[in-house]
């Protein structure tokens, strides 16, 4: 069965500095790879994905995110931290053969310092 | 477009009381469902999903079950709430896997507290 793992449940970086989060999975058959994020009280908001296509994924904010099969990671970037960057975020996973279940990690918590 | 709603957005309610929480999505046809519950602090677990009107699957055994009555249309239940029923309940829908515009849209979530 396909997994998530996503390392560090509590990220704080500084203003301006780079943001790294992690996520690794398991699956014995090419994946699809998502990451969201969640502000306090507040539903998910989609901030990019992986479908098979380009490895190296853009998304909203300023966010990306490369999937390194040889790794199993696709962990999530963006050069320039922001204050409005903190909240919750969570990397998923689903596969094409299973139904379409969308399988979390455990999330991560950026907090960003002035 | 297609959206997707759910109510309400909050519930508190007494242990032992039923529960009924809807989802609804419009704009499309055929779509995947979804339950997930956010328990304080942690992250998101699949509870049912559906792939079809009365077809449902259950992630783990628990107190709650669900419906789908209609193709657009996917109910959380319980009979008897329990304490440890608390959470955040979130609706979802995808089309079915495949193709580069892939993807699950999310409800805007019930926050249920259970007293």
């Amino acid at each position: 069965a396909q997994s998530v793992t996503q390392l560090g449940s509590h990220v704080s970086v500084s203003e301006g500095a780079l943001v790294l989060l992690r996520c690794n999975y398991s699956s014995s058959v090419p994946p699809y790879l998502f990451w969201y994020v969640q502000y306090p009280n507040q539903g998910l908001q989609l901030l990019l994905k992986y479908t098979s296509a380009a490895t190296l994924v853009k998304g909203i904010n300023g966010f990306e995110a490369e999937f390194k099969k040889s790794e199993t990671s696709f962990h999530l970037t963006k050069p320039s931290a922001h204050m409005s960057d903190a909240a919750e975020y969570f990397c998923a996973v689903t596969l094409y053969n299973q139904g379409g279940k969308l399988i979390f990690g455990q999330g991560t918590e950026l907090s960003v310092k002035p | 477009s297609q959206t997707i709603h759910q109510w309400p957005a909050t519930l508190v309610q007494p242990v032992g009381s039923p529960l009924s929480l809807e989802c609804t999505v419009e704009g499309t046809s055929n779509p995947n469902l979804y339950w997930y519950r956010q328990a304080a602090g942690r992250g998101l677990q699949l509870l049912f999903y559906s792939v079809g009107i009365g077809q449902i699957s259950s992630e783990v055994p628990q107190n709650l079950s669900a419906s789908r009555p209609q193709d657009r249309q996917f109910i959380l239940s319980s009979k008897k709430l329990l304490l440890s029923d608390s959470g955040f309940y979130l609706c979802a829908w995808s089309a079915p896997p495949g193709g580069l515009n892939y993807g699950y849209t999310f409800g805007s979530g019930t926050r249920l507290t259970v007293v």
